[in-house]
């Protein structure tokens, strides 16, 4: 069965802290993708980033970076020197393949991050 | 570019009537996917649309139907409303069945009475 796991649910952080979201999931197939949404208290969930099961580098986008460990099945979300606007909350989401009936997506239950000035 | 857009953006109902929500996708997309999002958790899979049929459908009552649209929008029909199908009902649009990234409108408010 697929699942996603994300035990933090509420993070709060003063301005300018590191912070780690963390995500575990649960896949039999051998082909993946693994995702992170943003949503904002507006509703939308704005798409982040997507990385196959086949891809494992880090991935750094300006302040965000990701780190996929296929060996501890984790895909964990940092935000370096967080600013009031990452407030949110965020969801880790897992799609198999095509072929084993996949494109749906399996999110996690999310992680809401309060970043307080 | 235009993204994708649902409407209405609320809606209220009572118990046993019809709902109608609608989704228009991001343009060069194909693939139409609906989620509901109850209050506190993360969303989950109704159902999925290419080529105007409904290619994977997730754990949901037949009450819950859809319909795709040779432009590519889409429609989600809820009959015989509950006060549990209050939620915030997601569209999603992504390219080909391909495992594609999905992107997501701003979602309907639904609140049933």
């Amino acid at each position: 069965a697929q699942k996603v796991t994300q035990a933090q649910t509420e993070i709060s952080v003063v301005e300018k802290e590191d912070v780690t979201l963390d995500c575990v999931y649960e896949t039999r197939d051998t082909t993946y993708y693994l995702f992170w949404y943003k949503q904002p208290p507006s509703g939308e969930l704005v798409f982040l980033i997507r990385r196959n099961s086949f891809d494992e580098q880090n991935e750094i986008s300006g302040r965000y970076s990701w780190n996929f460990q296929k060996s501890t099945s984790s895909f964990n979300f940092t935000i370096t020197a967080s600013q009031v606007v990452d407030s949110a909350v965020y969801f880790c989401a897992l799609s198999e393949s095509f072929y084993n009936q996949g494109g749906k997506l399996i999110f996690g239950q999310g992680t809401e991050l309060s970043v307080k000035p | 570019d235009a993204g994708v857009t649902q409407s209405p953006t609320h809606l209220i109902k009572t118990r046993g009537q019809q709902v109608t929500l609608r989704c228009s996708p991001k343009s060069g997309h194909d693939t139409v996917s609906w989620y509901q999002q109850a209050l506190g958790q993360g969303p989950q899979f109704i159902f999925q649309y290419y080529e105007e049929e409904e290619r994977q459908r997730g754990n949901f009552p037949d009450r819950f139907s859809g319909h795709q649209f040779p432009n590519y929008s889409s429609e989600l029909n809820v009959n015989a409303l509950l006060l549990g199908d209050s939620a915030l009902y997601l569209c999603a649009s992504s390219y080909t069945l391909e495992t594609d990234t999905q992107y997501f409108g701003p979602g309907t408010r639904l609140t049933v009475l």
